[in-house]
């Protein structure tokens, strides 16, 4: 069945350095894939998301890769920052007729250091 | 505009015993989704609606779970007898539901369940 796994499950940074979060999807179809952070008790939350039709796509100090013939897709931080420390979910999906089933790896805790 | 509405946002339960969860919807998301996220896991599908009819509930324990979405808007989680693996956030999605979606989900803040 469809399958995303993420690495590393944990990750420690210094401030101000990058953090690089990595996923691999199993369904070729699939063709979107965004990316959650969820702090402590809170609802996971969009922070970026990337189409089968792009490979890059950055905002702000937040980037993600996607290699569709590797099916694998990635997560940049750069210049982090105390406030970046939550856990990071990674999803895969196959949006078809309006349907959008989306796969989440197990997640990526992050602990920005000041 | 205000985000998907999840309530209780705590229970605790027995084991054996039922618990219901409710969930209202993104206004004019016509799309909607459970996931259940258990402690230091990803979210997982149980059940996706579209208006109010049922598109995948392939991962769904029918034995013991069930919702409904009577009338397109709200939804209803329910789950009968609780055992203590049932231990987990219950989060409602909704999305448009219209070709590519923009924007992702929009998660609601979720039921945290613990069944002792």
């Amino acid at each position: 069945g469809e399958n995303v796994e993420q690495h590393p499950s944990t990750l420690s940074v210094q401030e101000g350095e990058s953090a690089v979060i990595k996923c691999t999807y199993s369904d070729s179809a699939s063709n979107y894939f965004p990316w959650y952070k969820q702090e402590l008790g809170k609802r996971p939350q969009l922070i970026i998301d990337i189409r089968s039709n792009v490979g890059e796509k950055k905002d702000q100090r937040i980037a993600v890769t996607l290699n569709k013939t590797a099916k694998h897709f990635s997560l940049h931080i750069t210049e982090t920052q105390p406030e970046d420390s939550a856990v990071y979910f990674c999803a895969a999906s196959k949006i078809s007729g309006g349907y959008n089933k989306l796969i989440f790896g197990a997640g990526t805790r992050l602990a920005v250091h000041p | 505009e205000a985000g998907v509405a999840q309530s209780p946002r705590y229970k605790i339960i027995e084991k054996r015993q039922s618990v219901a969860f409710w969930c209202n919807p993104i206004s004019g998301h016509a799309t909607l989704y459970w996931y259940q996220q258990i402690l230091g896991q990803g979210p997982k599908l149980l059940i996706q609606f579209q208006n109010n009819g049922v598109v995948d509930d392939s991962q769904l324990p029918k034995d013991r779970f069930s919702a409904e979405r009577l009338k397109g808007v709200d939804s209803t989680l329910k789950i009968q007898p609780a055992k203590l693996e049932d231990s987990a956030v219950y989060l409602c999605a909704s999305s448009l539901g219209q070709g590519y979606v923009s924007g992702g989900y929009t998660f609601g803040s979720g039921t945290r369940l613990t069944v002792v």
